[in-house]
């Protein structure tokens, strides 16, 4: 079964610190998998793509990390600011057939000041 | 060049009722996909458009319905609504979608909220 897990659920870090998310999947046969930021109220935003090949991509202070054979990956934030609190979701995608994005639940971080 | 936009932002119903929301895409974009939203399940997918037919559909149930119109506007019509429709309704366009490599472009949604 295809699936898209996250941890942790929830977190609170304070402003400054760095932090580091989970994503694990099942899915198969991979295509790329993405990392979207949605704010309360607003929809999701891409922040990082990656393919079977890609095992770091940063997006500023967003770096994200792709372990393919253990079908990991992780999105570390580091220097967090206040304007980080936000959802953060995993999207992963298979390379054909229909419904070929599998969404994570999300980590929502609050980062306080 | 404008983002995706949805309408209305915000919509309460009452149970039976239906609803129909509404996409328009960014500028040049021709698939249109649906989501929705909600705290316990995240966000599943519904239905996507592209060229003015249904390329993929989600596992939801005949209430939920859709359509394409020629300049790519779509709209989402939910019939007979329950409870259990209440969430956040995303629209998300892309060049020719069917995920791939092609970033979505979300809008802000349409919180629906059924009584």
């Amino acid at each position: 079964k295809n699936q898209v897990e996250q941890s942790p659920q929830s977190l609170i870090i304070l402003e400054g610190k760095n932090c580091t998310l989970q994503c694990n999947y099942t899915v198969s046969p991979f295509s790329n998998l993405r990392w979207y930021k949605q704010d309360t109220g607003r929809g999701p935003v891409s922040l990082t793509i990656m393919t079977f090949s890609e095992n770091t991509k940063s997006n500023g202070r967003y770096t994200a990390t792709l372990d393919a054979d253990t079908k990991q990956s992780s999105l570390h934030i580091t220097a967090s600011q206040l304007s980080d609190s936000a959802s953060y979701i995993c999207v992963v995608s298979v390379r054909s057939g229909a419904n070929n994005l599998f969404f994570g639940t999300g980590t929502r971080l609050t980062v306080i000041p | 060049k404008a983002g995706v936009t949805q309408t209305p932002r915000y919509l309460i119903k009452t149970r039976g009722q239906q609803v129909t929301l509404s996409c328009s895409p960014i500028s040049g974009h021709r698939s249109v996909s649906w989501y929705q939203q909600t705290p316990g399940q995240g966000l599943q997918f519904l239905f996507e458009y592209f060229s003015e037919t249904q390329r993929n559909k989600g596992n939801f149930p005949g209430r939920f319905s859709g359509r394409q119109f020629s300049n790519s506007r779509s709209e989402m019509n939910v019939s007979t609504l329950e409870l259990g429709d209440s969430a956040l309704y995303l629209c998300a366009s892309s060049l020719a979608g069917s995920g791939g490599f092609e970033t979505q472009y979300f809008g802000p949604g349409t919180r629906l909220l059924v009584l």
